[in-house]
């Protein structure tokens, strides 16, 4: 079946580190591809999204480029905040299908 | 404001109490969705509803039932909860179904069933 698998957390890193999350995904069909983010207390919100092959999506200075071929949307940043300490989720959508398949999350601790 | 809205946000109770979480959006969304939340395990679908009165099953609707009379609300039944119903729990809508239109998230509910 479909599924998403990402890097097993916690991950803590210091203030201004380069950040990668890695996600890979198996699908029976051609998916588009989510992060969404889920902050303490809070449901979870959509970071980006990319829906077709080498498509990058990028918001709030994250970005995750779709590779087909790796069957990839790993996440980075390239200096992470205090302010981005959150749990990640990645998640994939098939066309014509009713829900998200999503991974199991990654939890981010950022020291100051 | 766009959003989802559950309540409780909590809830503690003991097995075979009959309870309700409720969902409502105010986006017009056709389509709602159900996830409950465990460590290790991510998200999972317990029942989606496509518009009104159309609903059916996700991956996990054993001991959960819903309803879809007004396009904005969503309930959560659980007739009979039993504690490995204790979870939390998330009401998602979206404008459709497409590939790529994105799940907007209420802040959950966190339920516990002794």
């Amino acid at each position: 079946g479909d599924s998403v698998t990402q890097m097993e957390g916690p991950v803590t890193l210091s203030e201004e580190a380069f950040l990668t999350i890695n996600c890979t995904y198996t699908a029976t069909g051609y998916p588009s591809l989510f992060w969404y983010v889920q902050y303490p207390g809070e449901g979870l919100q959509l970071l980006l999204k990319a829906t077709k092959a080498d498509d990058k999506g990028s918001n709030k200075g994250f970005e995750a480029t779709y590779r087909k071929e790796t069957t990839s949307f790993h996440l980075e940043k390239g200096s992470v905040q205090v302010s981005d300490s959150a749990v990640y989720f990645c998640a994939l959508k098939l066309r014509g299908a009713q829900k998200l398949v999503f991974g199991q999350g990654t939890r981010l601790t950022i020291n100051p | 404001e766009a959003q989802v809205t559950q309540n409780p946000r909590y809830l503690i109770t003991v097995t075979g109490k009959k309870l309700t979480v409720t969902c409502s959006q105010n986006m017009n969304h056709e389509y709602m969705s159900w996830y409950r939340q465990d460590p290790g395990l991510g998200l999972r679908q317990i029942y989606y509803s496509m518009n009104v009165e159309v609903t059916d099953k996700g991956d996990v609707p054993e001991g959960y039932k819903v309803s879809r009379k007004e396009k904005r609300n969503f309930p959560l039944i659980l007739e009979s909860p039993s504690p490995n119903q204790t979870s939390l729990y998330f009401c998602a809508s979206s404008l459709s179904v497409g590939t790529d239109q994105p799940q907007h998230f209420g802040d959950g509910t966190r339920l516990s069933i002794l």
